[in-house]
């Protein structure tokens, strides 16, 4: 079964909300969260890292005031799209290590975002 | 110049050839990783190598860290391996970068 999950799954929204998604790691701790964006036919792109109980580390690029992002546990991190617009469309997907044995990494099944 | 170059960018072929994937880096890194990506947009890690050679079921992967190179094979290729394939390299802190992928179609 999934060992990490993603909610939602899709989601669409008007321009000005705000989205959130979360990333669950069910059947172990996750010491680091990456989130990820990808657009149609490009490559992923790390948006940022979050570690439980610190602040993101965000990529060149991406405004830390419009992607929050929140590693409260060692289970959830969520990535909160604030004042979404049509241009933040977007796969969104998390990856998470455990910080265990080699392998140990997983990603998430993704959130459609459809900003209309 | 991207840090990891993946050939071919796309991939036709008949159910049961032989098929290879090639990636290129051109950073130090800590490992490799093939990715498995869907259409619905899922990611399954596929294998993860630093040295040698690994093998799971029809796939096989290779990695030559002096050339700073890999290559995923699939052998008895099937339709249901359809998908994109994706390389990418570890480097500190569990940071991955990722090539743009391999659209491969496995026609019966």
């Amino acid at each position: 079964g999934a060992v990490v999950s993603q909610h939602p799954s899709r989601v669409i929204c008007k321009s000005g909300t705000s989205v959130k998604i979360e990333c669950r790691s069910l059947d172990f701790q996750a010491t680091t969260m990456f989130w990820y964006r990808q657009f149609p036919k490009q490559s992923l792109m790390l948006m940022a890292t979050s570690n439980e109980g610190s602040k993101a580390t965000y990529e060149q690029g991406v405004e830390k005031d419009k992607f929050l992002i929140n590693h409260a546990s060692l289970t959830l991190s969520t990535l909160t799209v604030t004042s979404a617009h049509p241009e933040d469309s977007s796969f969104y997907i998390c990856r998470v290590t455990s910080g265990g044995p080699p392998d140990t990494q997983y990603f998430g099944p993704g959130t459609r975002l459809t900003v209309l | 110049k991207n840090e990891v170059e993946q050939s071919p960018q796309n991939l036709t072929a008949q159910e049961g050839e032989f098929i290879t994937i090639n990636c290129s880096y051109s950073v130090g890194i800590s490992a490799l990783h093939w990715l498995q990506q869907h259409p619905g947009g899922g990611i399954v890690s596929l294998f993860m190598l630093s040295s040698g050679k690994k093998k799971h079921g029809r796939l096989i992967a290779t990695i030559n860290i002096q050339e700073k190179h890999s290559s995923l094979h699939i052998t008895a290729s099937h339709p249901r391996d359809s998908a994109v394939y994706i390389c990418a390299v570890e480097t500190s802190g569990s940071r991955l970068t990722f090539g743009e992928g391999t659209q491969l179609t496995v026609n019966p």
